[in-house]
C-alpha cells in the first residue's frame, strides 16, 4: 500500500459540468501521475507532475488540466466534461529510480 | 499510441498449468514493467526487467526480455484460482534520471480454472 488514496471514487456528472479529481499521498513521492483506463486501450497518460507546481503533459491531455500546489496532492480538472471522458482514472506515484509505479484504487467518472 | 501489445488478449487455463503472455513494443526502453489488475481494483506492479537484463525471476513469476526483438513474455507458473485477473506490460522509454510515465498495452485477460 503506497498511501494513495483517490477521491471521489465514483462521480455522475452532466456534459459542460466542471469536474475535479483529487489524487492524495501520504509519503512525500515526487513523481505523481493521472491516466486513464478506457476499453480496448489500457492505460493512457493524461498529465503527470514532478514536483510542487510542475507538471507536463501526457499523451491524452487535451480537455484536462491539473494542479500541484502541495507535494501530497495532485488535482486533475476536467473544466467542461464531455462524454468521451467517461473513464476509470487513476493515479500513480513513482517508486523507486527505476520507475515503478504505484497506483491508486482509481475514480469512476460517467458524464451524460 | 500504445507503445506495448500483449498477446493473446484473453487466456484460460485450468488451476496448476503454467500461463505464458507476451508484449511486444515499438521503441527503444529503459525498462519493462508488468502490472496485474484484478476486476474494479487498480493495478499492482508485479515484476521489472532493465534493458540490460534478459531474464528476472520472482517467486511464481519469470519475465523474458527480447530487446532485439522488442518483446517480452510473462510467464506464470502452477497457477491458481488468485492468478485470475488482467496482466498488463508497460514500457519505460526515459533513460535520463526523470519519469514522464509509462506507456501500457492493453492487457491480456487471465482466467484460471478451477
Amino acid at each position: 500500500d503506497a498511501g494513495i488514496t483517490q477521491s471521489p471514487r465514483h462521480k455522475v456528472t452532466e456534459t459542460g459540468t466542471p469536474v475535479t479529481l483529487r489524487c492524495h499521498q501520504t509519503e512525500n513521492h515526487r513523481y505523481m501521475y493521472w491516466y486513464r483506463q478506457d476499453p480496448g486501450h489500457g492505460l493512457r497518460l493524461i498529465h503527470y507532475s514532478y514536483g510542487v507546481k510542475d507538471t507536463d503533459k501526457g499523451e491524452v491531455s487535451d480537455g484536462y488540466s491539473v494542479s500541484r500546489s502541495k507535494t501530497e496532492d495532485f488535482l486533475l480538472t476536467l473544466e467542461s466534461a464531455t462524454s468521451s471522458q467517461t473513464s476509470v482514472y487513476f493515479c500513480a506515484i513513482k517508486g523507486s529510480s527505476y520507475n515503478e509505479q504505484f497506483f491508486g484504487p482509481g475514480t469512476r467518472l460517467t458524464v451524460l | 499510441s500504445q507503445q506495448g501489445e500483449e498477446d493473446p488478449q484473453a487466456l484460460s487455463i485450468q488451476e496448476g498449468e503454467n500461463a505464458t503472455m507476451n508484449c511486444s513494443y515499438k521503441t527503444s526502453i529503459n525498462n519493462l514493467q508488468w502490472y496485474r489488475q484484478n476486476s474494479g481494483r487498480g493495478l499492482v506492479h508485479l515484476i521489472l526487467i532493465r534493458s540490460n537484463e534478459r531474464e528476472k525471476h520472482s517467486g511464481r513469476l519469470r519475465v523474458t526480455l527480447d530487446t532485439s526483438k522488442k518483446s517480452s513474455s510473462l510467464l506464470i507458473t502452477a497457477s491458481r484460482a488468485a492468478d485470475t485477473a488482467s496482466y498488463f506490460c508497460a514500457t519505460d522509454a526515459y533513460s535520463g534520471g526523470g519519469a514522464d510515465g509509462l506507456t501500457f498495452g492493453k492487457g491480456t485477460h487471465l482466467i484460471i480454472q478451477p
